[in-house]
């Protein structure tokens, strides 16, 4: 089964908006983490949640966790124009300490200056 | 801060062709994976390895591909008869005990 279908596929704000970011799973997880990618880059881990955690922040990102829905947003405030990049939510579910990561299609988000 | 590199960071190879991709994880990391994103796609995990083993491997993963830890620092990936299909950004990744991965760069592999 697929997991970590994010939506919007794609995204796109004015310089100084907030970007939100929804993430939707199916099975149940150990954590949920969101990753970054400029165009054609490497991934960059942005923050990780874990299924007992609700909400999260990091400078100006707040991740929120719905285990019941199966659900996570991230919210970018403030947006810059070096946000442009797409964004993926990865779920790990923990099974003997190892754990692979289950990815979403991402959003495409684009901050226009 | 420490990082995970890999090499090279552009392949071009013909069709059944091996390549051997290269990563150096962080050095006191305990878990090391592969996984590739085709070209607008998702990424996927391919195999994760720990205490010298393969722990999971996906479907993807078949006998064309292989990994090993040869020393203490490097971690390969070799795909021994490429085939088009194989052409994706590869991305090896790493973690102490913890639950977060670290990613190298990418090698994006091109098969002609």
């Amino acid at each position: 089964s697929q997991q970590g279908e994010e939506d919007p596929q794609a995204l796109s704000i004015q310089e100084g908006e907030n970007a939100t970011m929804n993430c939707s799973y199916k099975t149940s997880i150990n954590n949920l983490q969101w990753y970054r990618q400029n165009s054609g880059r490497g991934l960059v881990h942005l923050i990780l949640i874990r299924s007992n955690e609700r909400e999260k922040h990091s400078g100006r990102l707040r991740v929120t966790l719905d285990t019941s829905k199966k659900s996570s947003s991230l919210l970018i405030t403030a947006s810059r124009a070096a946000d442009t990049a797409s964004y993926f939510c990865a779920t790990a579910r923990i099974m003997d300490s190892n754990y692979q990561l289950i990815w979403g299609a991402g959003t495409k988000l684009i901050i226009k200056p | 801060e420490p990082e995970v590199t890999q090499t090279p960071s552009h392949q071009v190879t013909q069709m059944g062709q091996e390549v051997i991709l290269r990563c150096v994880p962080i050095s006191n990391h305990l878990y090391f994976y592969w996984y590739r994103q085709i070209l607008g796609q998702k990424v996927e995990f391919l195999v994760s390895f720990y205490n010298n083993e393969i722990s999971e491997k996906s479907e993807i993963f078949d006998d064309q591909f292989s990994v090993e830890r040869p020393d203490g620092s490097n971690f390969t990936l070799k795909i021994r008869s490429t085939k088009l299909e194989d052409s994706a950004m590869y991305f090896c990744a790493s973690r102490s005990g913890q639950e977060t991965q670290y990613f190298g760069p990418g090698t994006r592999l091109l098969v002609l």
